[in-house]
């Protein structure tokens, strides 16, 4: 069965960092595109950006303004979200995906467990 | 961004009954679209993609239906593991993917 794990989610302060991580098993990771999605009580899922199984495509929501980053270690089953400058707003629950494609895009059948991020004061 | 709606935000049925969650986008979408459940303290689990494609080891008293700009789930003979929250996502158009704001289903 395809696993995805989450770790990394914190307490941070606004302006901060943190990186998030997201381990795969029991499937070829490097054949799958995967997203990171956030939900909070005020803005529900909110998709924020996506890599290639290559890692050589990235695709990222304009409403990020380039202070988050996804990149992948195949060799791991890992990838991961750098998050820079977090605001409060950023406090959510994280998680990770695999993309399934069909049609004209893709859809999300298998998620992790979230990681929950809170960034405060 | 295409804007997915959702109504109604809150529906109540009572078991047996049917559920009917309907979500709008602002533009067409054709059939691209997928439906997902959330249970409390789970992560969201995909239903129906395609628009009317049941997921594997989905019950087939889900039902998706619609394309262009109106979609339907349909839960028939509703059980109480049903309560949940239902969220809609199109991917006709992206970036980004875009969810609808959720409707929450509860069982009388």
């Amino acid at each position: 069965e395809l696993q995805l794990l989450e770790s990394g989610g914190g307490l941070v302060k606004p302006g901060g960092s943190l990186r998030l991580s997201c381990a795969a098993s029991h499937f070829t990771f490097e054949n799958y595109v995967v997203s990171w999605v956030r939900q909070s009580p005020g803005t529900g899922l909110e998709w924020l950006g996506s890599i290639s199984g290559s890692a050589i495509s990235t695709y990222y929501a304009d409403s990020l303004k380039g202070r988050f980053s996804i990149s992948r270690d195949n060799s791991k089953n890992i990838f991961f979200l750098q998050m820079n400058n977090l605001r409060v707003e950023d406090s959510a629950i994280y998680y990770c995906a695999t993309e399934h494609w069909d049609l004209r895009g893709a859809y999300f059948d298998n998620w992790g467990q979230g990681t929950l991020v809170t960034v405060s004061s | 961004e295409i804007v997915m709606t959702q109504s109604p935000a809150t529906l109540s049925v009572s078991p047996g009954e049917r559920a009917t969650l309907s979500c709008r986008a602002s533009q067409t979408v054709g059939n691209s679209v997928a439906w997902y459940q959330q249970k409390p303290g789970q992560a969201p689990r995909v239903l129906i993609y395609g628009a009317s494609t049941r997921a594997t080891g989905i019950p087939a008293r889900f039902s998706g239906s619609g394309s262009g700009t109106e979609f339907t789930l349909t839960i028939s003979s509703l059980q109480s593991e049903d309560s949940a929250l239902y969220y809609c996502q199109q991917y006709n158009k992206w970036p980004p993917y875009t969810f609808g704001q959720g409707t929450k289903l509860e069982i009388k």
